[in-house]
C-alpha cells in the first residue's frame, strides 16, 4: 500500500507570504493530486498531476517523479486561501491513498 | 451536469438503527468509492467500485454494506450502527482508473449516539 506524509500538519501564515505544501509517497504513482477542503465544506480537485508542473492562478504545483515528492505552492497568500490541502496518490487501477492534510490558516 | 450528490448532509442515529447513505453521479464515471474522514487520520476507504455489479472492500469496511446496480448510484448502508461510526463521510467518483480528476460529493456527517 502506497504510504502518503505531508508536512506540514499545520501552517500559520501572514497574508501575503509566499506557501509551500509538501507530499511524499512510498510507491511509484500514475498520477497525484491536490485537493482543497474548506471548513465544514466539501472536496475539490485543485490539480491533477503526473510530471512536471501545472498553475492556476495563485496555486502551483509540481511533481518529482523519481523523487516521490510533490509541492504545492501559493503565491500572495490570501485569508481565504484557508483551508486544508490533501495530497491523494494514484497507482493505477486502485482507489486514491490521501495524505493527512494539511490545515492553513493565513491571517490578515 | 450536477457532477456527485450525495445526501443526507447530517444525520443523527441511536446505536443499533440502520441507514442508507445515498450517492448518485451523472457523469457516466467507472470508479465509485466511498470515504470516512476522522481526525488525525484523513480519508480511509470504506469500500470501492470499478464498475456496475462490482465492489470490492476498502481499508475499513467492517459494518457497512454497498452494492452497484446501476453506474449512477453507489449506496453506502450502515446495518447496525455503532458510535465508532460517527464520523464525516464522502463518495468520490472517476471515469476511469488512470489519470483522471476525481469528484466527490458534498459529505455526510453522521453522529451515532
Amino acid at each position: 500500500k502506497n504510504e502518503v506524509e505531508q508536512s506540514p500538519q499545520n501552517l500559520t501564515a501572514q497574508e501575503g507570504e509566499f506557501i509551500t505544501i509538501n507530499c511524499s509517497y512510498s510507491v511509484g504513482i500514475s498520477a497525484l493530486h491536490w485537493l482543497q477542503q474548506h471548513p465544514g465544506g466539501g472536496i475539490v480537485s485543485l490539480f491533477m498531476l503526473s510530471s512536471g508542473k501545472k498553475k492556476h492562478g495563485r496555486l502551483i504545483a509540481t511533481i518529482n517523479i523519481q523523487e516521490k515528492h510533490s509541492s504545492l505552492h501559493i503565491t500572495a497568500s490570501h485569508p481565504r486561501d484557508s483551508a486544508v490541502y490533501i495530497c491523494a496518490v494514484d497507482s493505477g487501477n486502485t482507489p486514491l491513498v490521501f495524505g493527512k492534510g494539511t490545515r492553513l490558516s493565513v491571517i490578515a | 451536469n450536477a457532477g456527485v450528490t450525495q445526501t443526507p448532509k447530517f444525520q443523527v442515529l441511536k446505536t443499533g438503527q440502520s441507514m442508507t447513505l445515498q450517492c448518485a453521479q451523472d457523469m457516466n464515471h467507472e470508479y465509485m468509492s466511498w470515504y470516512r474522514q476522522d481526525p488525525g487520520m484523513g480519508l480511509r476507504l470504506i469500500h470501492y467500485s470499478v464498475g456496475a455489479g462490482i465492489t470490492d472492500q476498502g481499508e475499513v469496511p467492517n459494518g457497512y454494506n454497498v452494492s452497484r446496480s446501476t453506474t449512477e448510484d453507489f449506496p453506502l448502508r450502515l446495518l447496525s450502527a455503532a458510535p465508532s461510526q460517527t464520523s464525516v463521510y464522502f463518495c468520490a467518483s472517476t471515469y476511469g482508473a488512470l489519470n483522471t480528476e476525481a469528484f466527490f460529493g458534498q459529505g455526510t456527517r453522521l453522529t451515532v449516539v
